[in-house]
């Protein structure tokens, strides 16, 4: 049971590129969210998904796009790299969400860094 | 927003001491969950409180729940240098999918 799996671990972009950050878990779980985490800003909500085919936006979703196409899979997407995308990005799920009182299992991050 | 805020910044203990973390946070929640992350990881899941909950315990783990203060507290008695983290606080909004985090709280224990 690997959990919440984020790749790649590290990157580095130059402004204007594009890529995909790719997040997987193995638990069933139908919520699926996105996090950046900048220095003194503590942890802030980009996407979110309730299951497959459904996704939503959250704190701070511009620059960002998420799509939803299996139960296991929330890859998201940044079309034009920004410096101020910057940041440590975390993958989270959970069964039901903040809605069911389930626990958040956070996968390990990556590291990105836009030039 | 249904941020939490914690308090203090930042906090320094001996091995053995108890540490205490507080949250606060502005409107009507349905829980409220406490997260641990050590440097250079994710966060992991130490407790959930629900809105009808006033205390719960996990092993060294102490969360209090004063929902009429809007306020939480974590302890964790007898601390030890691996419980070094940052800790941090988030309310659920009853009927949000959006769960929010505060900035957390920095526990240094020194051995």
């Amino acid at each position: 049971n690997a959990g919440v799996t984020q790749t790649p671990k590290f990157q580095v972009l130059k402004t204007g590129q594009s890529m995909t950050l790719q997040c997987a878990q193995d638990m069933n779980h139908e919520y699926m969210s996105w996090y950046r985490q900048d220095p003194g800003m503590g942890l802030r909500l980009i996407h979110y998904s309730v299951g497959a085919g459904i996704t939503d936006q959250g704190e701070v979703p511009n620059g960002y796009n998420v799509s939803r196409s299996t139960t296991e899979d929330f890859p998201l997407r940044l079309l034009s790299a920004a410096p101020s995308q910057t940041s440590v990005y975390f993958c989270a799920s959970s069964y039901s969400g903040p809605r069911g009182n389930q626990p958040q299992h956070f996968g390990d991050g990556t590291r990105l860094s836009i030039l | 927003s249904q941020q939490g805020e914690e308090d203090p910044q930042a906090l320094s203990i001996q091995e053995g001491e108890n540490a205490t973390m507080n949250c606060s946070y502005k409107t009507s929640i349905n829980n409220l969950q406490w997260y641990r992350q050590n440097s250079g990881r994710g966060l992991v899941h130490l407790i959930l409180i629900r809105s009808n909950e006033r205390e719960k315990h996990s092993g060294r783990l102490r969360v209090t729940l004063d929902t009429s203060k809007k306020s939480s507290s974590l302890l964790i008695t007898a601390s030890r240098a691996a419980d070094t983290a940052s800790y941090f606080c988030a309310p659920g909004r009853a009927g949000s999918y959006q769960l929010t985090f505060g900035k957390g709280t920095k526990l240094s224990v020194i051995p």
